[in-house]
């Protein structure tokens, strides 16, 4: 069974830092990843994802995410944080095709807080 | 804005009453799943519909239930509510057509208070 740890619940964060939220997920199987952010009052939107190809993934606004499968991680990073940044990050994996979908499982969320 | 309309957008209501959730997928999405979001349990995913057939069932409690109509618009029913119920109810919807996986794409959420 798939399942996803976040290990930092809140990463505070001055402007144009960098930073990593950190993503690690249990499967079996081959895996398929996603990033999504949820600013406040707001609906999810994804980030990035990996399903196949090169490790190094690039997503929206300047942030790009490493897969690796060796240490079943799969860490978000932004060499360089905006006030605009703040929101909730949450880490999903996807692997096995249940009744013909695959149905992500979501990490509990890591609150970045971007102080200026 | 994703494209994936929720209605309504709060909901208030009290104990042992039914309510229903409403969802509008983007256009061309044949898929919608529902979510619920509480401090306690995280992201949690309740029932997949595709193209008006249940595909896949989450967390769901018996007392909830949903359906897919013809014009692929959605509705969650939840009913005999408990305070536990309190949470955030996202939908999203997918075109879904095997792999790999699709985006899916989140509504904007309908906040439920029972109180």
């Amino acid at each position: 069974a798939q399942s996803v740890t976040q290990l930092d619940s809140q990463v505070p964060v001055f402007e144009e830092a960098p930073v990593e939220l950190r993503c690690n997920y249990s499967s079996s199987v081959s895996v398929y990843l996603f990033w999504y952010v949820q600013y406040p009052n707001q609906g999810l939107q994804l980030l990035l994802k990996y399903l196949s190809g090169s490790t190094l993934v690039k997503g929206i606004n300047g942030f790009e995410a490493e897969f690796n499968k060796s240490q079943t991680s799969f860490h978000l990073r932004k060499p360089s944080v905006h006030i605009s940044d703040t929101a909730e990050y949450f880490c999903a994996v996807t692997d096995g095709y249940t009744g013909g979908s695959y149905i992500p499982t979501f990490g509990r969320g890591t609150s970045l807080i971007v102080h200026p | 804005d994703s494209g994936v309309t929720q209605t309504p957008k709060h909901l208030i209501t009290a104990t042992g009453q039914r309510v229903t959730l409403r969802c509008s997928p983007r256009s061309g999405d044949l898929s919608v799943y529902w979510y619920q979001q509480s401090l306690d349990q995280g992201l949690q995913f309740l029932i997949q519909y595709y193209n008006g057939e249940e595909r896949a069932k989450g967390n769901i409690l018996e007392r909830f239930s949903a359906q897919q109509f013809p014009d692929l618009h959605s509705e969650l029913n939840l009913s005999s509510l408990e305070l536990g119920d309190s949470a955030l109810y996202f939908c999203a919807s997918s075109v879904d057509q095997g792999l790999p996986p699709s985006e899916q794409y989140f509504g904007p959420g309908t906040r439920l208070t029972v109180t």
